[in-house]
């Protein structure tokens, strides 16, 4: 049961590069959503998306970009990387069952550490 | 404000002590609650649903003030391994799929 595996787990870029992070869920999740996390910050939604093809902005989705062409995969991709994107990336994925939105449980990668240099 | 705040703490309770924490939620519209568990630098994992009417798993009891919009975890009979930082989570709009995290409080339980 592999369940929702994000790649790489750690990453170091320079300022101006442009990285892109994997992520891939086997449960066939409808939703999936990309987060930072920093100290002090909690988790801030970047991007999410509600099926394939259908993508929508969240809280801090300025300098990123996302696609969602199968369901199973949602890659983010950081076009020109700055010293301010250096944060720890979570996936997470949601069933998205309809009226039950208290079972509607996210489940979350393990991570990726990007340092921007 | 911040739509979810938390105490950061942290927590320094002894094994086998009692210890609650507060979350308080500034969208009155908020349908579901949720408690994660946090380990140190790894993914942030369900600890709880929270209901209404309150709920109890475990050690773990969760309560839900919506008059007052506010969310308790109470830990009963600490163990070493509780030691971590719980998320407060809230949905804030009724279909929406959408998560809005609190920052956490650090929980460390000592011998």
């Amino acid at each position: 049961d592999a369940g929702i595996t994000q790649s790489p787990r750690y990453k170091i870029t320079e300022t101006g590069r442009q990285v892109t992070l994997m992520c891939h869920q086997t449960w066939s999740h409808s939703y999936m959503f990309w987060y930072r996390q920093d100290l002090g910050h909690g988790l801030r939604l970047i991007y999410y998306s509600a099926a394939a093809d259908i993508t929508d902005k969240g809280e801090v989705p300025d300098g990123y970009v996302v696609s969602r062409s199968k369901t199973e995969n949602f890659p983010l991709t950081l076009e020109s990387a700055t010293r301010s994107q250096t944060s720890v990336y979570f996936c997470a994925s949601e069933p998205g069952l309809a009226g039950r939105l208290a079972k509607n449980i996210q489940y979350f990668g393990a991570g990726t550490r990007l340092s921007v240099l | 404000r911040k739509e979810v705040e938390q105490d950061p703490g942290p927590f320094n309770v002894p094994e086998g002590a009692t210890v609650a924490f507060n979350c308080t939620y500034s969208n009155s519209a908020s349908q579901s609650f949720f408690w994660y568990r946090q380990d140190c630098r790894k993914e942030p994992k369900l600890l709880m649903s929270v209901y209404s009417s309150g709920n109890e798993d475990g050690r773990f009891t969760a309560q839900l003030n919506r008059a007052s919009q506010y969310i308790s975890l109470l830990i009963r009979d600490s163990k070493l391994s509780d030691s971590a930082t719980y998320l407060c989570v809230v949905r804030p709009e009724y279909y929406g799929n959408k998560l809005v995290f609190g920052a956490g409080t650090i929980l460390r339980v000592k011998s």
